[in-house]
């Protein structure tokens, strides 16, 4: 079946910035999301990008997509301690656009 | 806006009894999804609604699980009988547009 992968473990200085890498399989995925969860917390939304989009920037959070290689990132400019979660990245499984298939997250944690 | 609402948050069952969830979504939002995250893994997909019919269920242990949306608006997930590897998180979400779909905070189940 299709599969998302990404790092278990992320620790950075606050203030620093953070990258958090995925790859996947689907290569018919045409959305890509990332999500946050604070502890006993559901997941957040954080941004979607599309498949023909090769970059995405909001705010803090610049989003990366090498669609050849089936790779995506994360990247979250001057980390604060707030940031401390699990990020999950999503694909949209290319049958049913509303079928998200998770990676296993990302837990990074910040250091004051 | 509300957010998706999901009761009870936790839940402590004896394996062999049932359970049920209930889940309202954002109004209007046509889309409803049940997830279930066990312990360190990414959400899985259970089944998903449009309005009140099933969309997909693909991943639904239908021998033991049954999910209902009624009147296409809110939604109950059942369990009967539960095992003890349906310890986890059951997340619904809403969506009225395929690519964005908002999480609720989840039912925290334990089976003992």
């Amino acid at each position: 079946g299709e599969d998302v992968e990404q790092s278990l473990f992320l620790s950075v200085r606050e203030g620093d910035s953070s990258v958090i890498n995925c790859t996947y399989t689907d290569s018919s995925s045409t959305y890509l999301y990332w999500y946050k969860q604070e502890p006993g917390a559901g997941l957040q939304l954080l941004t979607y990008i599309f498949s023909n989009m090769d970059m995405k920037q909001d705010q803090r959070l610049t989003v990366l997509l090498n669609k050849k290689d089936k790779h995506l990132s994360l990247r979250i400019a001057d980390t604060q301690t707030g940031d401390s979660a699990i990020y999950f990245c999503a694909s949209g499984d290319g049958g049913s656009q509303g079928n998200l298939i998770f990676g296993k997250g990302t837990k990074l944690s910040v250091k004051p | 806006e509300a957010g998706v609402a999901q009761s009870p948050r936790y839940k402590i069952i004896e394996k062999r009894q049932s359970v049920a969830f209930w889940c309202n979504p954002i109004s209007g939002h046509a889309t409803l999804y049940w997830y279930q995250q066990i312990l360190g893994q990414g959400p899985k997909l259970l089944i998903q609604f449009q309005n009140n019919g099933v969309v997909d269920d693909s991943q639904l242990p239908k021998d033991r699980f049954s999910a209902e949306r009624l009147k296409g608006v809110d939604s109950t997930l059942k369990i009967q009988p539960a095992k003890l590897e349906d310890s986890a998180v059951y997340l619904c979400a809403s969506s009225r547009t395929v690519y964005e779909q908002y999480f609720g905070p989840g039912t925290r189940l334990t089976v003992t």
